[in-house]
């Protein structure tokens, strides 16, 4: 069954860095375009960034841009997201999400990790 | 950027009710909208996309419908696995999620 592990949360003091990753098994990880979303404790849903099956074309939320990467390896069957420059308005709980269209990208996700929190403050 | 507003954002129902609620985007977005589920402490759950498309495995109590900037999730009759937050997000530019409802307990 398709299963997506998020790691790599913790507490960061602002300013700096933290890279997440997600582990995928369970489906043909190279095929799907791959997704980030975050939701700050009690808060509603926000898309972060996309990444193509193939990890040629990225998509960065304005929010994020320019702070952080999302990329992947398919040889490990791995999603990540590098965070940089990280303010206090970036804790939240970061999911990976699969994209539900085989070969492309359709912003919609069938599949979602347990989530893993990222938690920024002094 | 589209922005995504949704009704109520509380919503008190009894388990047998139909429930109905709504998700406007601030243009059209044709009928690029998807409809997830979310219980405390879990992830989202894929419901309903392109508006109307139930995915599989989601019981059919659930329906969605609309397009352009006006859209509904409804449950026919309410069951004790319903009492949940529910999301509408986006696709026909990027993404972009609606402030969720909250269905609880009457």
């Amino acid at each position: 069954q398709v299963q997506l592990v998020e790691s790599g949360g913790g507490v960061v003091q602002p300013g700096r860095s933290l890279r997440l990753s997600c582990a995928a098994s369970g489906f043909s990880f190279r095929n799907y375009a791959m997704h980030w979303v975050r939701q700050a404790p009690g808060k509603g849903l926000e898309w972060v960034a996309v990444v193509s099956y193939d990890g040629t074309n990225t998509y960065h939320a304005d929010s994020v841009r320019g702070r952080f990467t999302i990329s992947r390896d398919n040889s490990k069957n791995t999603l990540y997201v590098q965070m940089n420059s990280l303010r206090p308005e970036d804790t939240a709980v970061y999911y990976c999400a699969r994209d539900k269209r085989y070969g492309g990208s359709t912003y919609y996700f069938d599949y979602w990790g347990q989530g893993s929190l990222v938690t920024v403050s002094s | 950027d589209i922005q995504m507003t949704q009704s109520p954002s509380t919503l008190s129902a009894s388990v047998g009710d139909r429930v109905t609620i709504t998700c406007r985007a601030s243009q059209s977005i044709s009928s690029w909208l998807a409809w997830y589920q979310q219980k405390s402490g879990k992830a989202p759950k894929l419901l309903i996309y392109d508006a109307s498309t139930l995915e599989s495995g989601v019981p059919s109590r659930f329906s969605g419908s609309g397009s352009g900037t006006e859209f509904t999730l409804t449950i026919s009759s309410l069951q004790p696995d319903d009492f949940a937050t529910y999301y509408c997000q986006q696709y026909h530019t990027y993404s972009t999620f609606g402030p969720g409802t909250k269905v609880d307990i009457k």
